[in-house]
């Protein structure tokens, strides 16, 4: 049972550059999500998806753009990379857009930008 | 702005004492709460859930809810080594839409030997 997978779990790059962090889940789940969690801060939403070709912005988008064109790949591509896009993200996903239903994480990705 | 407050950290207990975590939420219409358990660089691991006013237990874990108050406890009885880590409370808020959750920040529980 893989469940969710991100990749890559760590990732080095400089300001400007364009970076994707890519999640897998293999439970054909419908929703979604991305987040990025910061001391101080917590987990905080950048995007999430209903189902493929369907995305929403969170709490948090500007510098992020997203994409699902298969139910199972959901990658987030931050498009010029900034010092402040240094962070642990986390792929998230639930079988439904139902308001009891749970979020499961994948490992997270760690993003450091120089 | 939809609001989860937790109780600041770090709290400390001695093994095999009984630790309290507390949250409350700033929507009365909330129809689901998620403990979560948080590792040291670890990701978010579901816990815990709870629908309804009262108690849920678990093992070890009681989540209690009461919806009046806005206010959900996680107790974690019997409290060991291995359950240091960080406990993130997360709330559904109906209208927003397919389950999205709100967040608190956590709090930093360590359990002394």
């Amino acid at each position: 049972d893989a469940g969710i997978t991100q990749s890559p779990r760590y990732k080095i790059t400089e300001t400007g550059r364009q970076v994707t962090l890519m999640c897998h889940q293999t439970w054909s789940h419908s929703y979604m999500f991305w987040y990025r969690q910061d001391l101080g801060h917590g987990l905080r939403l950048i995007y999430y998806s209903a189902a493929a070709d369907i995305t929403d912005k969170g709490e948090v988008p500007d510098g992020y753009v997203v994409s699902r064109s298969k139910t199972e790949n959901f990658p987030l591509t931050l498009e010029s990379a900034t010092r402040s896009q240094t962070s642990v993200y986390f792929c998230a996903s639930s079988e439904t857009g139902i308001w009891d239903q749970p979020q499961h994480f994948g490992d997270g990705t760690r993003l450091s930008i120089l | 702005q939809k609001e989860v407050e937790q109780n600041s950290g770090p709290l400390s207990v001695p093994e095999g004492a009984i630790a309290s975590l507390n949250c409350t939420y700033s929507d009365r219409g909330s129809q689901s709460f998620f403990w979560y358990r948080q590792y040291s660089g670890k990701s978010p691991e579901l816990i815990m859930s709870i629908y309804s006013n009262g108690d849920k237990e678990d093992g070890r874990f009681t989540a209690q809810l009461n919806k009046a108050s806005q206010y959900v406890s996680l107790l974690i009885r019997d409290s060991q080594p291995s359950d240091s880590a960080t406990y993130l409370c997360a709330v559904n808020y109906p209208e927003t839409s397919g389950s999205r959750l709100t967040f608190g920040e956590g709090t930093q529980l360590t359990v002394n030997p």
